[in-house]
């Protein structure tokens, strides 16, 4: 069964500072990948996917994320935060005709 | 807008108490699902029904009782609950099942304290 995994279980950065969360997944087959973000109090919402093409993807709020096939990874970047940004984050994978699998979450807090 | 709704928002419950969740998604989307969030846990699949027909049980204790009498709407029957069944339930939904390329939509969730 895939696994997925998210390193960073809490970050805390400034606004402006620049942002790197970690995802890997355990399965080397075609996969589709996705970021959800959290906003506090807020439904989970979808941040960006990926299914084919270009490997790097670009999402809402001027988020990206890089698939990167030798590395089984998908991580989110983004290169100024601002306060807002504070939420938490899910990565997740999905093989064909599998559930989508979730990985821990990583909670970002921005400061002032 | 996520266009799925969930009721109620929060509910607190004893042991011995029945009582319902309940999902409607106005996105004509024809898979739902049931997931449970817990505090430093992965999202866990729950169920999974597609055009009103469940497709899949994640090995969920019998006291959760799912029901999905059309596509837009799923309930989630809660009876004689136990104190770590205490979590955020989160309703989804997607155009189909079929094949990796689909989005799942979440509902805001209910929010389930057992006592």
């Amino acid at each position: 069964a895939q696994s997925v995994s998210q390193h960073n279980h809490h970050v805390i950065l400034s606004e402006a500072a620049s942002l790197e969360l970690g995802c890997n997944y355990s399965y080397g087959g075609t996969v589709n990948l996705f970021w959800y973000v959290q906003y506090p109090g807020q439904h989970l919402q979808l941040l960006l996917k990926y299914f084919s093409g270009d490997p790097l993807v670009k999402g809402i709020k001027g988020f990206e994320a890089e698939f990167i096939k030798s590395k089984f990874s998908f991580n989110l970047r983004k290169p100024s935060v601002q306060w807002s940004d504070t939420a938490e984050y899910f990565c997740a994978v999905k093989l064909r005709r599998s559930k989508l699998t979730f990985g821990t979450g990583t909670r970002l807090q921005v400061t002032l | 807008e996520t266009g799925v709704t969930q009721t109620p928002r929060h509910l607190v419950m004893g042991m011995t108490n029945k009582k319902s969740l309940k999902c409607e998604q106005h996105l004509g989307h024809n898979a739902m699902y049931w997931y449970k969030q817990s505090a430093k846990k992965p999202l866990e699949l729950m169920f999974v029904y597609n055009f009103k027909e469940q497709t899949e049980n994640n090995s969920v204790p019998s006291r959760f009782s799912p029901e999905c009498p059309n596509s837009s709407h799923l309930f989630l029957h809660l009876h004689t609950l136990q104190p770590e069944d205490s979590a955020l339930y989160l309703c989804a939904s997607s155009p189909r099942l079929a094949g990796g390329a689909e989005t799942q939509y979440f509902g805001p969730g209910t929010r389930l304290l057992v006592l």
